[in-house]
């Protein structure tokens, strides 16, 4: 299957350090997307990356993307308690609808 | 204003009753999603709608039957519910106005079902 997988599954860090996340996948791709998701509510987009970009920047977000590895990594810097949260790495395919086929997730947690 | 809205937001009833669950956007995107999270968080997709046309439908048991009578619609219909189908649903919406490919999802703040 596509489905991506995140490393690490959890993470705990305090406020101010940086919290770096990890999603492999399998297949080729026409882009990657992380999302993060608080608890009881719904994704929210964050940052979509194309395959032909290695690197994005959004705020405090930092995304890169290795094709040839078929991996992507997502950075937050100077993290703060609300960035607890689970992210959540999304990958499209570049053949058929273009479906999105979402990773494991890691739980973030960000302590004051 | 709430740009995707599901409802209900819980929802817990006995095995064996059949129920449905609504999802609307007013974001006026063309494409329509119903996703399925289980206890360990894993998010997979059931279903997904095209202008009202059914494109994407995984291997989903036939006692789930969703219905777009609109493109601002869809619902999803579950019958004869098992203990096994608690978990959270989401509903999603995407457009792709540059036909690139890069969809993003908007999803709604999701519905917990809880079978007894």
């Amino acid at each position: 299957s596509q489905q991506g997988e995140e490393d690490p599954q959890a993470l705990s860090i305090q406020e101010g350090e940086n919290a770096t996340m990890n999603c492999s996948y399998k297949t080729s791709i026409n882009n990657l997307q992380w999302y993060r998701q608080n608890s009881g509510r719904g994704l929210v987009h964050l940052i979509l990356i194309r395959s032909n970009e290695r690197e994005k920047h959004s705020g405090r977000l930092r995304v890169t993307l290795d094709t040839s590895k078929k991996s992507s990594s997502l950075l937050i810097t100077a993290s703060r308690a609300a960035d607890t949260a689970s992210y959540f790495c999304a990958t499209v395919m570049n053949t058929g609808f273009q479906k999105l086929v979402f990773g494991t997730g890691t739980r973030l947690l960000v302590s004051p | 204003d709430t740009a995707v809205s599901q409802t209900p937001k819980y929802l817990v009833t006995q095995m064996g009753n059949d129920k449905s669950i609504k999802c609307e956007q007013n974001l006026g995107h063309d494409t329509m999603y119903w996703y399925k999270q289980d206890s360990k968080k894993f998010l997979k997709i059931m279903f997904s709608y095209n202008n009202k046309e059914l494109i994407i439908n995984e291997t989903v048991p036939n006692r789930f039957s969703p219905k777009s009578p609109d493109k601002a619609h869809l619902n999803l219909h579950i019958n004869s519910l098992e203990l096994g189908d608690s978990a959270v649903y989401f509903c999603a919406s995407s457009q792709d106005p540059l036909g690139t490919g890069s969809r993003k999802l908007f999803f709604g703040s999701g519905t917990q079902l809880s079978v007894l």
